[in-house]
Formats: structure tokens, sequence, C-alpha cells
């Protein structure tokens, strides 16, 4: 079982619409919890972190789960620069340390 | 540019060969990560390190590779004897840490170069 799993997708929806990815990991010691924005042929940037109680950012909202070990991401009256990969990512407990995980992305597809 | 430099962009060679690829983090960065991306996947962890010590190398690939950040700043990922499936994008990224009670966490927010691709023919 891989540490962090995603839906691939592609997700296709309207411009206007409101969708969610979901991501699970497998390591319950697992800290600190990010959304990352990656657009085709470039780096991935951050887009959000995720905390316990939940945060906004705009359209985004991002969610924790411990108990069911899952994050989630909404995005609400999507537009078309919404349109790229969304790659979760986890830091898990490696030996005394915590490597940044990331998961396979969900692509998003925004159309007129 | 402040950021996170990755030299070369784009490396093509033939099996066989080595190859070295360099990232300069961002200065005041004392963490600087190695993944590998192929198409359709997240990045892969590949190895870190906190100023100048190799903090994690067990995911790196195979024997072939090998990095090093010698004096904390720059870093070099080699590749040896490359092999067709090793052709992916190599991203650097770098992120400054802080110490906790018990481990040190990552701040969370690590700085990607460009990348540096890699076709081996």
């Amino acid at each position: 079982r891989k540490e962090v799993e995603q839906d691939p997708g592609p997700f296709n929806v309207p411009e206007g619409a409101t969708v969610a990815f979901n991501c699970t990991y497998s390591n319950s010691a697992s800290q600190s919890f990010f959304w990352y924005r990656q657009d085709c042929r470039k780096e991935p940037k951050l887009l959000m972190s995720v905390y316990s109680s939940g945060n906004e950012d705009g359209r985004f909202t991002a969610q924790l789960n411990r108990a069911s070990q899952y994050i989630s991401l909404l995005i609400r009256d999507s537009k078309l620069s919404d349109s790229a990969t969304y790659l979760c990512v986890v830091n898990v407990a490696s030996g005394g340390s915590y490597i940044p995980t990331f998961g396979r992305g969900t692509s998003l597809i925004v159309h007129p | 540019d402040t950021g996170v430099s990755q030299d070369p962009r784009h490396k093509i060679t033939k099996r066989g060969q080595n190859v070295t690829f360099r990232c300069d983090p961002i200065s005041e960065h004392n963490r600087l990560y190695w993944y590998r991306q192929t198409l359709g996947q997240g990045p892969e962890f590949l190895t870190y390190f906190q100023n100048e010590a190799q903090l994690e190398k067990s995911r790196l690939l195979s024997d072939r590779f090998s990095a090093e950040r010698p004096k904390g700043s720059f870093s070099t990922l080699e590749i040896q004897r490359t092999e067709q499936g090793d052709s992916a994008m190599y991203l650097c990224a770098s992120s400054s840490s802080f110490p906790g009670t018990k481990h040190e966490y990552n701040t969370g927010e690590l700085f990607f170069g460009e990348g540096s691709r890699l076709t081996v023919l």
C-alpha cells in the first residue's frame, strides 16, 4: 500500500462547479499535511497547508480527518485557471525525521 | 532571482554514461530535497540534506544514485551507468526547518526548482 494515495482523475467539471478531492495516508504518525498545485510541465507549488481545525483560503477549503487518515480539498466556483494537477503531501515519519511524501496527484480540468 | 535553480534543465545521454545534476537552493534554507517525477506520477522522494548532512538516503533508487552537499549550500545528484528507466524529471526543493520538542519539523513549504529533465537513449 502506498503511503499517500489519491484518485488520479481526471475530474472534468464546468466553470462554476464545486469539486472535491480526497487523499488518504497510511502512517498514523504522519505530521503536517499540504496541498500543492502543479501546472503542466511546471514545478509543484504550495497551494495551502491543512490544519486539524480545517482552513479556508478564498474558494479553497482544506480539511484533515486524523481518525480516518484522510485530507480533502474543496474548490468552489471553479475557474478555467484552476485546471491543474493537485498533489497531496504528507510529512511521513521516517527514522526520526519527517519526509514530505507526495501522492500521485489528481488532475482537474475545468471547461467553459 | 533568488529561487531554487537547477542545472542543466535538459540532459540527453546514452545508456551507460554518467550524469550529474546541480541544485542551488534558496540561500537561507537549510534543507534540500531531491525528487524524481515521471509522467502521471507525483514526485518520488530520493534523499534529503539538513545543511551538509545527508539524513535519509535509503530511498535512492539504486547504488548508481548518489548525492552530495559538501558545504551545505548547493547539491549534486549523480547517476552512474544510466539506464533507459532513469529517464525522468529530477526535481530539487529547499525549505527551512525548525526544532521541535522531539523531532525537527519541516515548516511545510517546499520551494522547487524547475527541474532537470533526463532522457537516456
